[in-house]
C-alpha cells in the first residue's frame, strides 16, 4: 500500500525557535498533501493542502506566515512551525491520496506518523 | 447540520461481540467514503474505502452504505481488545466545482473499547 513517511516522530524545541517538519511518499507521487494538526482527546484538524510548484492553500484561521508550506518536488512537503510557542504544542500529521483505481480525487488519503511537537 | 457526523462514544463491546459505528453525512453528492482507525497518539490507519450502495467485506470488518439515506457503517465481527481505538468515518465532499475541490471531510470519531 501506499505509504507516507514523516520526520521527526517528536521535537522537543525552545519557545520562539522554528521547527520544521518534513512529510514524504515513498511509493507514489503527490501534487498534492494535507497537513492535519489534532490537539489531545480532539479531531483532526485540516490546517493547510500543500501543492507542489505552488502556494499552499490554507484554512480558515490558520496563519500563513507562522505555518510556512513547501512543497518543492512531488515527493516531498515541509512544514515548518516559525516563531513556536507553547500553545503550538501538538500533534502535526501529513497525508497523501494515492491513485488507487479510481479519481484521484475519490482515492482515500494515506497519514505519515505524526510529528508531536512540545514547545517549552 | 455537521458535515459529517459520528456519535463520540464511547462504544463499549465485550470481546467477541459485532461492534456496529455509523456516521451520517450531508451531502448528497459524495462519491467515496472511508473509515480510519486511531489508536491514541498515533496517526489515522486506512481500514476500509466503500464506494457504491451495499457491504463491502474485508475480513472481520464490513462496511454498509445507503447514499439515499446518506448513511455509511461500520461493523466489527469478533471484536478483540486490539480494536479499541477511535473510529473516524471520512467522507470526500465537494466544496466547489471542479474535481480539485473535493475535500475529505473527517467525523469527530467514535471511541471504541472492547472488553475481555
Amino acid at each position: 500500500g501506499a505509504v507516507v513517511s514523516q520526520h521527526p516522530s517528536r521535537v522537543i524545541c525552545k519557545s520562539g525557535t522554528s521547527v520544521k517538519i518534513e512529510c514524504r511518499s515513498l511509493d507514489f507521487q503527490a501534487t498534492t498533501m494535507f497537513w492535519y494538526r489534532q490537539f489531545p482527546k480532539q479531531s483532526l484538524m485540516l490546517m493547510a493542502t500543500s501543492n507542489e510548484g505552488s502556494k499552499a492553500t490554507y484554512e480558515q484561521g490558520v496563519e500563513k506566515d507562522k505555518f510556512l508550506i513547501n512543497h518543492a518536488s512531488l515527493t516531498l512537503s515541509t512544514l515548518t512551525v516559525t516563531s513556536a510557542h507553547p500553545e503550538d504544542s501538538s500533534f502535526y500529521i501529513c497525508s497523501a491520496r494515492a491513485p488507487e483505481g479510481k479519481s484521484l480525487y475519490n482515492s482515500p488519503l494515506h497519514f505519515g506518523n505524526g510529528t508531536r511537537l512540545t514547545v517549552t | 447540520q455537521k458535515e459529517v457526523e459520528q456519535n463520540s462514544g464511547p462504544l463499549s463491546v465485550p470481546e467477541g461481540a459485532i461492534a456496529s459505528l455509523n456516521c451520517t453525512y450531508s451531502d448528497r453528492v459524495s462519491q467515496s467514503f472511508f473509515w480510519y482507525r486511531q489508536y491514541s497518539g498515533k496517526s489515522p490507519e486506512l481500514i476500509m474505502s466503500i464506494y457504491s450502495n451495499g457491504d463491502k467485506e474485508d475480513g472481520r470488518f464490513t462496511a454498509q452504505l445507503n447514499k439515499a439515506s446518506q448513511y455509511v457503517s461500520l461493523l466489527i465481527r469478533d471484536s478483540q481488545p486490539s480494536d479499541s481505538a477511535t473510529y473516524l468515518c471520512a467522507v470526500n465532499i465537494l466544496k466547489n466545482s471542479g474535481g480539485s475541490n473535493y475535500k475529505l471531510t473527517f467525523g469527530k470519531g467514535t471511541l471504541l473499547t472492547v472488553n475481555p
